[in-house]
């Protein structure tokens, strides 16, 4: 089976300070992982996407994430934090070779940028 | 807007009663997913249709919850007998068959609230 951990509930950063928000997988297979983005009262926005063609993967928003196969992870990280980060981001995970969208969810973490 | 309609945004019932949610895809997606999210969860996969055929259900979906799409267009979701523990977000996503870059978009979700 598949899963993702997200090993950070609540994550607070400063505007303009870096952001890391951290996630370990589990997966029998090579899995796709993905993060999407929840600002409330809004559908989850796709981030960003790792499907093995590169370890570094960048997405939307200055957001970038690396897939690290030796520690299983695939953190995402930002290098300067706006105001308008502030949401609940989720890690995903789809197990390797399922050939439609059956996510498997992280816990969430909800990110806030202070002033 | 040519995204992910869900309706109603919210549903209060009471337990016991029988609650209809519809879901509207972006109109040439021929994949469609129901999701639920309880507080402080990730999103859980519960169904999956490819045009009009449920190819997948989860075992999360009792026998109390229906799933259709009749033409391969919008879908309903419908939960007999609500109980409180069927609170929570329900969220409809689709997508475009692309094969090795499957893509979700969500709609912002139904909130049901059972008394």
């Amino acid at each position: 089976a598949q899963s993702v951990t997200q090993l950070d509930s609540h994550v607070s950063v400063s505007e303009g300070t870096p952001v890391l928000l951290r996630c370990n997988y589990s997966s029998s297979y090579s899995p796709s992982l993905f993060w999407y983005v929840q600002h409330p009262n809004k559908g989850l926005q796709l981030l960003l996407k790792y499907t093995s063609a590169a370890t570094l993967v960048k997405g939307i928003n200055g957001f970038e994430a690396e897939f690290k196969k030796s520690e299983t992870s695939f953190h995402l990280t930002k290098p300067s934090a706006h105001m308008s980060d502030a949401a609940e981001y989720f890690c995903v995970v789809i197990r390797g070779g399922t050939s439609y969208g059956k996510l498997t969810f992280g816990q969430g973490t909800i990110l806030t940028v202070h002033p | 807007d040519t995204g992910v309609s869900q309706n109603p945004r919210h549903k209060i019932t009471k337990r016991g009663q029988n609650v209809t949610f519809r879901c509207d895809p972006i109109s040439e997606h021929n994949r469609l997913y129901w999701y639920r999210q309880t507080l402080g969860q990730g999103p859980e996969f519960l169904t999956y249709f490819q045009n009009e055929a449920q190819l997948e259900k989860s075992r999360l979906l009792s026998d109390r919850f229906s799933a259709e799409r009749p033409k391969g267009s919008f879908s309903t979701l419908e939960i007999q007998r609500t109980e409180q523990g069927d609170s929570a977000m329900y969220l409809c996503a689709s997508s475009r068959r692309e094969p090795g870059d499957e893509k979700l978009f969500f709609g912002s979700g139904t909130q049901l609230s059972v008394l």
